[in-house]
């Protein structure tokens, strides 16, 4: 079945700094793949999104590019803030499918 | 504001009980989504509806159950009650087209006692 990986968190960053969240999939199709941010007390909100190979999702700064040949959905942004501390989902829809498999969530932590 | 009304906020309740959680999902939206998100499992997905239809089903519980109603609003009942069931239930709402994103609401947090 499909699943997504993403890396362990929490990732505790300095603000300004860079950051890469990895996220890795497996699909049996040729799945879009998502970005979902949770900040605390809130529900998922959407970051990004890409729906075929070699697209990037941008939004507010982050990026990621869909790498099909690595099956990689990478998230990046070049300088943080103490306003992106929140929870970050990697997520795919499957082709031909509607419903959204999730990673398990990486916890960002910026200081000032 | 993603447009997806979810109440209640919060429910305490106690192990046995029977539980209703209410979702209006965004204006225009025809599918709507059931996940569970806990510490140890992250997000389950539970079961998804097409317009007042049952269009996929994921890891819910035989004590669980759900369903849209004609206004397009939907309802997840948790009945029987364990421990274990405390977690934060999360409605999402689409267009219900392939790969359509979803938008989520900001949860009812059930916890049982």
């Amino acid at each position: 079945g499909d699943s997504v990986t993403q890396m362990e968190g929490p990732v505790t960053l300095s603000e300004e700094a860079f950051l890469t969240i990895n996220c890795t999939y497996t699909a049996t199709g040729y799945p879009s793949l998502f970005w979902y941010v949770q900040y605390p007390g809130e529900g998922l909100q959407l970051l990004l999104k890409a729906t075929k190979a070699d697209d990037k999702g941008s939004n507010k700064g982050f990026e990621a590019t869909y790498r099909k040949e690595t099956t990689s959905f990478h998230l990046e942004k070049g300088s943080v803030q103490v306003s992106d501390s929140a929870v970050y989902f990697c997520a795919l829809i499957d082709s031909g499918y509607s419903t959204l498999t999730f990673g398990k969530g990486t916890m960002l932590l910026v200081s000032p | 504001d993603s447009g997806v009304t979810q109440t209640p906020k919060h429910l305490i309740t106690a192990t046995g009980q029977r539980v209703t959680l209410r979702c209006s999902p965004r204006s225009g939206d025809l599918s709507v989504y059931w996940y569970q998100q806990s510490l140890d499992q992250g997000l389950q997905f539970l079961i998804q509806y097409y317009n007042g239809e049952e269009r996929a089903k994921g890891n819910i519980l035989e004590r669980f159950s759900a369903q849209q109603f004609p206004d397009l609003h939907s309802e997840l009942n948790l009945s029987s009650l364990e421990l274990g069931d405390s977690a934060l239930y999360f409605c999402a709402s689409s267009l219900g087209l392939l790969n359509s994103p979803l938008h989520f609401g900001n949860g009812t947090r059930l916890t049982v006692t």
